[in-house]
């Protein structure tokens, strides 16, 4: 089974600052299969990453993934308001066949 | 525009059943893998069930496998989830989800299932 584990598991950081979000693989996960989503309190999850690295429709290009294998990050180049929430990273096609990491939260610092 | 709006969710008491609904719009349903993911209270996404467009090829999580049962009926746009033996544990906010690949752009808003006595 691959476990996503994400860290950290909160970062504080104000406004206009960069956050970087890991995300670490059990095992080799293909990039192909790799995303990010972010979620707000009382809200269903966006998808912001597929493919590691590809934006999802109407994703502001300060959002950005990159990695391989067992490696990933999602980066935030300054962060905006809305951009306080929770983020997931996700894998597919690996027995359990979907499955998430255990969130970080960026809140503001 | 793609929306997915689930029903059936409630409360129900240990060991009992419940059947989840998600009815879809805006794509073409018959040619998208489906999924169902819930979300404990201030818990982490966890993937429930999955099945393919023609419904020939489904998929689940080993904590509700022989339990919930995942199917579609391509002619309503609708996909379901049959929840039997439900536990304490299965206590989450049930999401429905288009799959395309291997991500998951589009959710509906999620139906509250509480199982308790």
């Amino acid at each position: 089974e691959i476990v996503l584990t994400q860290s950290p598991g909160t970062l504080s950081l104000s406004p206009g600052e960069r956050a970087t979000l890991s995300c670490r693989a059990s095992q080799s996960v293909s990039s192909t299969y790799l995303a990010w989503y972010q979620q707000k309190p009382g809200q269903a999850p966006r998808l912001l990453i597929y493919a590691a690295s590809s934006r999802a429709t109407g994703v502001p290009d300060r959002f950005s993934g990159s990695g391989s294998g067992t490696d990933f990050t999602l980066t935030i180049s300054r962060l905006e308001p809305e951009d306080f929430a929770m983020y997931y990273c996700q894998q597919y096609g690996s027995s359990p066949k979907l499955t998430f990491g255990g969130g970080t939260k960026v809140e503001i610092k | 525009e793609v929306q997915l709006l689930e029903s059936g969710g409630g409360l129900v008491q240990p060991g009992g059943s419940l059947r989840l609904s998600c009815a879809a719009s805006g794509f073409t349903f018959s040619v998208n893998a489906m999924t169902w993911v819930r979300q404990a209270p201030g818990k982490r996404l966890e993937w429930v069930s999955g099945l393919s467009g023609s419904g020939g090829s489904t998929d689940y999580a080993d904590s509700v496998k022989g339990r919930f049962t995942i199917s579609r009926d391509n002619s309503k746009n609708t996909v379901y989830l049959q929840m039997n033996s439900l536990r304490a544990e299965d206590t989450a906010l049930y999401y429905c989800a288009r799959r395309r690949g291997g991500e998951l752009p589009d959710w509906g808003q999620g139906t509250r299932v509480t199982v308790s006595s």
